[in-house]
């Protein structure tokens, strides 16, 4: 167990609805990041949020959108779904923005387009 | 972009030893991850390579060449739990995102 939660742990919807990932980092951890993972394109990094900033940004769709709240919980918006956007969506975190630091994912959302 | 390449697929016995290769362009190097991947599960970190040289960790081991733009991770007493996607994440300076490969999957059979 990493410590990092994430919810839903499934979700199945439909084509051209919107739904909210939710991810609560570790204790202490500050930075939070999202990856999109599907059977053909592996683990691509989305966006990273850093004390309730965006701090980098990866390549993550104009439909996506995601923010970090004080608690430091982070939610991902995905809206307009297409089949296409199904996949696993992890949320890693870290204690700082740093390039030492070792990022722990969460157990992901599975994520159904139908 | 930046290129990583790892096999796709490994086998190997039961209480051998694997090692699984990533290669990547140098330029800007920063450090090179590895991660461990069951099916359907979170990534768990195994290793941090920064530095030249050899990191053990138990049956676990990680090696980096940076002139070389090459990694291994050497798996020991293969186990018949080890069977998983390992990948392979390398930072390049400037951005401390980790840019993952697409993973080698290895199956352990008795």
């Amino acid at each position: 167990d990493s410590g990092v939660t994430q919810t839903p742990k499934h979700l199945i919807t439909a084509t051209g609805q919107r739904v909210t990932l939710r991810c609560s980092p570790r204790s202490g951890d500050l930075s939070v990041y999202w990856y999109q993972q599907s059977l053909d394109q592996g683990l691509q990094f989305l966006i990273q949020y850093y004390n309730g900033e965006e701090r980098a940004k990866g390549n993550i769709l104009e439909r996506f959108s995601a923010q970090q709240f004080p608690d430091l919980h982070s939610e991902l918006n995905l809206s307009s779904l297409e089949l296409g956007d199904s996949a696993l969506y992890f949320c890693a975190s870290s204690g700082g923005p740093a390039a030492t630091d070792t990022q722990y994912f969460g157990p992901g959302t599975r994520l159904t387009v139908l | 972009g930046q290129n990583i390449d790892q096999p796709t697929e490994m086998t190997a016995t039961e209480g051998a030893i694997v090692q699984i290769n990533c290669t990547y362009q140098t330029s800007g190097f920063n450090g090179l991850f590895w991660y461990q991947q069951h099916a359907g599960e979170a990534p768990t970190f195994l290793s941090y390579n920064v530095l030249d040289g050899l990191e053990e960790k138990g049956r676990f081991s990680s090696f980096l060449s940076r002139s070389k733009g090459y990694s291994y991770l050497l798996l020991k007493e293969l186990q018949m739990k080890d069977s998983a996607s390992y990948l392979c994440a390398v930072r390049l300076g400037g951005s401390y995102i980790p840019t993952f490969g697409r993973g080698t999957s290895l199956i352990v059979h008795p």
